[in-house]
């Protein structure tokens, strides 16, 4: 069984496009994240959702809107693509509480913008 | 806010040479410490953690890291690589009180020659 799991693995579309992530988890966790790895591999954490609120968001542009429907899914709505938003982009959990800060990942979404 | 240095951005070894990935980090606060590890093409594996207790921890395929709070590092260290350790390696970190995103590293690629 996939602990996390993301929805597609691969994506590829064009410059104005709006696109969905979906990111699913079956670890019982109370905290979702999305984060960005650009061309460079540099990681950065997007957005985080604990008990389905927005906890955590990063200056990201607005048309990034993350949803939560319930604790165990966090998906990634992407407004007007633009060829900047090509990356990687990796879904986790993990359960808040002190000594269980471990996130796990999800395989990850090549998101490609022509 | 947190940062962590990976000094080295590639390390090449030979199969059997005992390999060192280094990290520093900056924090105000206490954190937790981690060592991540992408395969080529793939998502992000959690190879090892510091939460408390023993500074030096160890993983099941023989890597292990030191935590050491006077010179803010956590080295990552193998007596004897092997070719299927090729990957990019990340070190993190979190802070043990908030909202525990990961900060990363920019990552080293580790590079075995046989």
């Amino acid at each position: 069984d996939t602990a996390v799991s993301q929805t597609p693995k691969y994506l590829v579309t064009q410059m104005g496009n709006d696109k969905s992530i979906k990111c699913e988890q079956n670890l019982g966790h109370d905290t979702m994240y999305w984060y960005k790895q650009d061309s460079k591999k540099f990681l950065k954490i997007m957005f985080s959702y604990n008990n389905k609120e927005l906890i955590i968001n990063e200056t990201v542009p607005n048309r990034f809107s993350p949803k939560s429907p319930d604790k165990a899914h966090l998906n990634l709505h992407i407004n007007s693509l633009e060829l900047g938003d090509s990356a990687v982009y990796f879904c986790a959990s993990s359960q808040t509480g002190q000594g269980r800060a471990t996130q796990y990942f999800g395989p990850g979404t090549r998101l490609l913008v022509l | 806010a947190q940062s962590v240095t990976q000094l080295d951005s590639q390390v090449p070894v030979f199969e059997e040479a005992p390999v060192e990935l280094r990290c520093n980090y900056s924090s105000s606060v206490s954190v937790y410490l981690f060592w991540y590890v992408q395969y080529p093409n793939q998502g992000l594996q959690l190879l090892l953690k510091y939460l408390s207790g023993s500074t030096l921890v160890e993983s099941i395929n023989g890597f292990e890291a030191e935590f050491n709070k006077s010179q803010t590092s956590f080295h990552l260290r193998k007596p004897s690589v092997h070719i299927s350790d090729t990957a990019e390696y990340f070190c993190a970190v979190s802070e043990v009180q908030g909202a525990q995103k990961l900060v990363f590293g920019q990552g080293t690629r580790l590079t075995i020659n046989p």
